[in-house]
């Protein structure tokens, strides 16, 4: 049973774009959210995270937008690069618990 | 150093082999993970130590065996593989400190590509 649900499953965005990544969760004792960029052989690279008490989060070209009442949180990559390009995945964890619930993950695809 | 490394990065074996598997981190982080990626997915959790004694083993066949030597150094032992055993195998690092800032610092190494024939 999949804790945290992405969508979507691969997307396409020229060169300049915003892409748009969304992740749901259900248990309510989430309290952390990271979100990991991961390039084919690499182990995945914290990207940015973010705590409940907090609606959103930017760094650079990324920004975290997280609603806890429809416990749902998304990733927008902004001014979308050829770089960009990789397989981005949410993860979810709880005080207490040092498991990530990751989700399935989005391969996203900047054209040039 | 903010770096998780982790030795081989590719490894081939067979059946019948026994190889091992090491990460090491020098971040200070008291908690080390073990995880299981297959193609296209997300990564899967095997084994937590926290403070160096295993917290978590998620009903990983005995096939794999982990050992925390000391706070730096994560090793798995891998006996008997299947060739389904294939995959990255992941090592990652957190603080650990058990204050609620645990998973701080969350950090995965490069990983290990095992291909088991």
């Amino acid at each position: 049973q999949q804790q945290v649900k992405q969508s979507p499953q691969s997307l396409i965005v020229q060169k300049g774009g915003i892409s748009i990544i969304n992740c749901a969760y259900e248990n309510t004792a989430f309290d952390y959210f990271p979100w990991y960029q991961q390039f084919p052989g690499k182990g995945p690279a914290l990207l940015i995270a973010i705590r409940p008490d907090v609606s959103e989060k930017k760094e650079g070209r990324f920004t975290i937008s997280f609603n806890k009442s429809a416990k749902q949180f998304s990733l927008h990559i902004m001014d979308s690069q050829p770089g960009d390009s990789a397989t981005y995945f949410c993860a979810a964890s709880f005080v207490g618990d040092y498991k990530l619930s990751f989700g399935a993950g989005t391969t996203v695809t900047v054209r040039a | 150093d903010t770096e998780v490394t982790q030795t081989p990065k590719h490894l081939v074996m067979g059946m019948t082999n026994k190889k091992s598997l090491k990460c090491e981190q020098h971040m200070g982080h008291r908690a080390m993970y073990w995880y299981k990626q297959k193609a296209k997915k997300p990564p899967e959790l095997m084994f937590v130590y926290s403070y160096e004694k295993l917290s978590i083993n998620e009903s990983v066949p005995s096939r794999f065996s982990p050992e925390c030597p000391n706070s730096s150094l994560l090793n798995l032992h891998l006996h008997a593989l299947q060739p389904e055993d294939s995959a990255l195998y992941l090592c990652a690092s957190s603080q650990g400190n058990g204050l609620g800032t645990g998973r701080d610092g969350y950090t995965f190494g490069s990983g290990t590509r095992l291909t088991v024939v």
